[in-house]
């Protein structure tokens, strides 16, 4: 059971260029977010999923968009790279459905823009 | 001012002694408050869960929850050098999505 998996792991892009982060789960979990972690400020929320064919803004959206393909599989994209958006990337999953779920993290994509 | 704080350290202690990692919080509608640990490079792993206000205890660690003073703790007994980790608070409200609010997080180095 691979839990969260997410693909890259590391990653450098030219400050313009776009790119997109993968993530899957086969835990059956309905909802799925994109965290980023910075030093200093803890897990900050960029985009979530409820549910397949839905998607909310976080705490951070702003130079990212996600696409829910279907109910594995969560993607965070980049259309045009800034340095701010130099972070670590966490994907997510839980259970809905009640108040008392908590999520499970992947295993981080590490990002630089240069 | 940040819905949750949390003492970045870093905290150094030797080993086999007790640990206290704390966060203060100011939303009043939080319910759900939970501890991550995180080692390095990796992602962070639920380490304990509390509903409400009360201590709930998972072999060498134990979690309180204060809603009357919005205040969380995790205590480590007998720390090992295998503790030496991120520990991050996070907390949510009653709706039932998983999405959380965390600390910065504490790093805690335990000496052999």
């Amino acid at each position: 059971n691979a839990g969260v998996t997410q693909t890259p792991k590391f990653q450098v892009l030219k400050t313009g260029q776009s790119m997109t982060l993968q993530c899957a789960q086969d835990m059956n979990h309905n909802s799925m977010y994109w965290y980023r972690q910075d030093p200093g400020m803890g897990l900050r929320l960029i985009y979530y999923s409820a549910s397949e064919g839905t998607t909310d803004k976080g705490e951070v959206p702003n130079g990212y968009n996600v696409s829910r393909l279907n109910k594995r599989e969560f993607s965070l994209r980049l259309e045009s790279a800034a340095p701010s958006q130099t972070s670590v990337y966490f994907c997510a999953s839980s259970v809905t459905g009640y108040s008392g779920n908590t999520i499970y993290f992947g295993e981080g994509s590490w990002l630089t823009v240069v | 001012q940040k819905e949750v704080e949390q003492d970045p350290g870093p905290l150094s202690v030797p080993e086999g002694a007790i640990v206290s990692l704390n966060c203060t919080y100011s939303n009043s509608a939080f319910q759900y408050f939970m501890w991550y640990r995180q080692y390095s490079r990796k992602g962070p792993e639920l380490l304990m869960y509390t509903y409400s206000s009360g201590n709930k205890e998972d072999g060498r660690f134990t979690a309180q929850v204060d809603k009357s003073s919005k205040y969380i703790s995790l205590f480590i007994r007998d720390s090992q050098p295998s503790d030496s980790a991120t520990y991050l608070c996070a907390m949510k409200g009653s709706s039932n999505t998983g999405k959380l609010i965390f600390g910065q997080g504490t790093t805690l180095q335990v000496k052999p």
